[in-house]
């Protein structure tokens, strides 16, 4: 199947700085990605969807000056934590999709945020 | 308001053992509804899109099926290596773009 690539895989940062998370799809190209977060034993929450050449959409709750979202080109988005805190800490999952004779989702392998 | 439920929420098997889990939605027009496998720490690895009541895949000891009101992921004769999370989402009219919905998942181990 087709391969999304989330770098890195953890991060520890310290309260009141920003991290970028990276989300690239290695063997297609992507018009739209997607940003979600997990809490343990929790399931994925969709916090953004993220559209190359365009500004991303927030969903409901989910601060946009928070969580910063950066679509460059049709294999890359960015997600920016900034002035992390540890309530913030989570599991931040990327996906993008292929559209073919079924559409298939692809998931990224996660980053492990943790603010300290 | 789009709704996903999946159970059991925790499933132990013996190894051989077949069984089901059960994803059960109310949506506002399904336009898919996946099943993902989860390995702790990971990120959720694909296995089967479908789209219209009546459907079966199958993949090695997986099959999905799927109604009009829910969807079942049959494990036959599973192995140790099947334990993991196994989650089902939604993509429905209401979702903004081809964004997921997902349930809570089933947590399953299978012993030896």
């Amino acid at each position: 199947g087709a391969v999304v690539s989330q770098h890195p895989s953890r991060v520890i940062c310290k309260s009141g700085t920003s991290v970028k998370i990276e989300c690239r799809s290695l063997d297609f190209q992507a018009t739209t990605m997607f940003w979600y977060r997990q809490f343990p034993k929790q399931s994925l929450m969709l916090m953004a969807t993220s559209n190359e050449g365009s500004k991303a959409t927030y969903e409901q709750g989910v601060e946009k000056d928070k969580f910063l979202i950066n679509h460059a080109s049709l294999t890359l988005s960015t997600l920016t934590v900034t002035s992390a805190h540890p309530e913030d800490s989570s599991f931040y999952i990327c996906s993008a999709e292929l559209t073919g004779r079924d559409t298939e989702a692809f998931f990224g392998q996660g980053t492990r945020l943790t603010v300290v | 308001e789009d709704q996903v439920t999946q159970s059991p929420e925790a499933l132990r098997l013996q190894e051989g053992e077949s069984s089901s889990l059960n994803c059960s939605y109310t949506v506002s027009g399904l336009r898919g509804l996946f099943w993902y496998r989860q390995d702790p720490g990971k990120g959720p690895e694909f296995l089967f899109t479908l789209y219209s009541a009546g459907e079966e895949k199958e993949k090695e000891r997986l099959k999905a099926t799927l109604t009009k009101k829910e969807s079942f992921l049959h494990i036959t004769a599973p192995k140790p290596e099947d334990s993991a999370t196994y989650l089902c989402a939604v993509r429905t009219n209401s979702n903004s773009g081809y964004a997921l919905n997902f349930g809570k998942g089933t947590s399953l181990l299978v012993t030896p």
